[in-house]
């Protein structure tokens, strides 16, 4: 099946770690999303990625860091200098940059303590 | 930036009930997007338009571009259809008038349907 999965679901740091999230699909979609999704907000960009070895700061990129070295991979870290980690992240795809349909994986959801 | 405002924020509603969800946006789009979001936080993606209206069984989507409006209808509503749905525009630059590509979302409206 043609997905996107995001591991693991529940995760528990402590404070001063950084932790990678995993994304993964095989769409063969070129765009790449991270969003991170806080009680009462909307979803907010943290990077995305248009193209292998390519990715571009979004709204709130300050404390994490991405790569994407495979079509199919975008991890994201989240780093110790990320000042309130506890969140929901999500991890989407599209074909491409802009007025396309956007697919999501299921979320991990990070605590920090 | 757009600005995209969702109303209701939260919506109570009897099984069986006509369901309207509205969101409005600042700038001029070129398509918008409705998604579902699950108690368990999946998301998936119900409707991209640009103009007019879209059905899906009982969910009905429609947009004024005119108006910078849209519209999300479900009929005869099920206790199943509770969820968060959320109303999402492409983010446009200003200076450019071009879109970079991902979305700006509101908060989302937050559906219970009671049997």
């Amino acid at each position: 099946d043609g997905g996107i999965t995001q591991s693991p679901k529940y995760l528990f740091r402590k404070e001063g770690q950084n932790v990678t999230l995993s994304c993964e699909q095989n769409l063969n979609h070129d765009a790449m999303y991270w969003y991170r999704q806080d009680p009462g907000q909307g979803l907010r960009l943290i990077y995305y990625s248009q193209i292998v070895n390519d990715f571009q700061k979004g709204d709130i990129a300050e404390g994490y860091s991405v790569s994407r070295e495979k079509k199919e991979s975008f991890p994201l870290t989240v780093t110790s200098a990320q000042k309130n980690p506890t969140a929901f992240y999500l991890c989407a795809s599209s074909p491409g940059l802009a007025d396309y349909e956007q697919y999501f994986g299921p979320g991990t959801r990070l605590t920090v303590t | 930036k757009n600005e995209v405002e969702q109303s209701p924020q939260n919506l109570t509603a009897q099984e069986g009930e006509f369901i309207t969800i509205n969101c409005s946006y600042s700038v001029g789009i070129s398509a918008l997007h409705w998604l579902q979001q699950h108690p368990g936080g999946g998301i998936v993606s119900l409707f991209m338009l640009s103009s007019g209206k879209k059905k899906h069984g009982r969910l009905i989507a429609t947009i004024n571009i005119q108006e910078k409006h849209s519209s999300l209808h479900i009929t005869a509503s099920h206790p199943r259809d509770s969820a968060v749905y959320i109303c999402a525009v492409p983010h446009v630059t200003m200076n450019y008038g071009g879109s970079q590509g991902n979305l700006i979302f509101g908060k989302g409206t937050k559906l219970s349907v009671k049997p």
